[in-house]
């Protein structure tokens, strides 16, 4: 239990529906992000969000819509997505000050895009 | 361009030897490397760090080592268990391109480490 958690921890969906992956962190910490791993390939980073504030977006499709309401919430807003969308999407979270600061994941939401 | 690179897809260890899982890199700009764990159906879980003013560090059976000159990491795990079966992703992050202090974490393909009994 590493104080990040998410849900749904799996999901199937339609290229026409809509659906929102949510992340919460009970660690106290200010950054959050979200990354995309796909089979055979390294995570990727998508988005950063420090101080509720998004910080970085990796050239993320618009069919990605990220959002931060609090330090301690992280959402990820799916419409329209395809298949080769289909990946394993993590959460993780940090301090967001100072250096040198790992970061803690979520077990991860296992997505297909049909 | 993969700027993380774990070339060894995957290592195959007798339980209470070494294990040695390797990592290059490419961007002479990364100064804080980390190893990170992974079992299956889990999320990747922080295992051990070193910034670029060390060589190594050690934690347990746990130790990283880090050659600046030839751009290069490695993990060593000794004794290994059979628990330490999973993949290991090591990751760099350039502070310099830190914002506000959240870290842009760039990773390797991972090693999938098997010991066996």
């Amino acid at each position: 239990e590493t104080g990040v958690t998410q849900t749904p921890r799996h999901l199937v969906m339609g290229m026409t529906n809509k659906k929102s992956l949510k992340c919460e962190q009970h660690l106290g910490h200010n950054a959050m992000y979200w990354y995309k791993q796909s089979a055979k390939k390294p995570l990727e980073l998508m988005f950063v969000y420090n101080f509720k504030e998004q910080t970085e977006n990796n050239s993320v499709p618009s069919r990605f819509s990220p959002e931060c309401p609090n330090s301690s919430h992280l959402f990820l807003h799916l419409h329209t997505l395809q298949p080769e969308d289909s990946a394993l999407y993590l959460c993780a979270s940090s301090p967001g000050q100072g250096l040198f600061n790992e970061q803690f994941f979520g077990p991860g939401t296992r997505l297909t895009v049909l | 361009d993969q700027q993380v690179k774990q070339n060894s897809p995957s290592l195959s260890v007798q339980e209470g030897r070494i294990s040695i899982l390797n990592c290059d890199y490419t961007n002479s700009m990364f100064d804080y490397f980390l190893w990170y764990k992974k079992y299956p159906a889990e999320g990747p879980t922080f295992l051990i760090s070193i910034s670029s003013i060390k060589d190594k560090n050690e934690d347990g059976r746990f130790t990283v080592f880090l050659n600046k000159s030839a751009k290069h990491l490695s993990l060593h795990i000794v004794p290994s268990q059979p628990g330490d079966s999973a993949v290991y992703f090591c990751a760099a992050s350039a502070q310099g391109r830190t914002q506000g202090g959240s870290e842009k974490l760039v990773f390797g393909k991972g090693t999938k480490l098997t010991v066996n009994p």
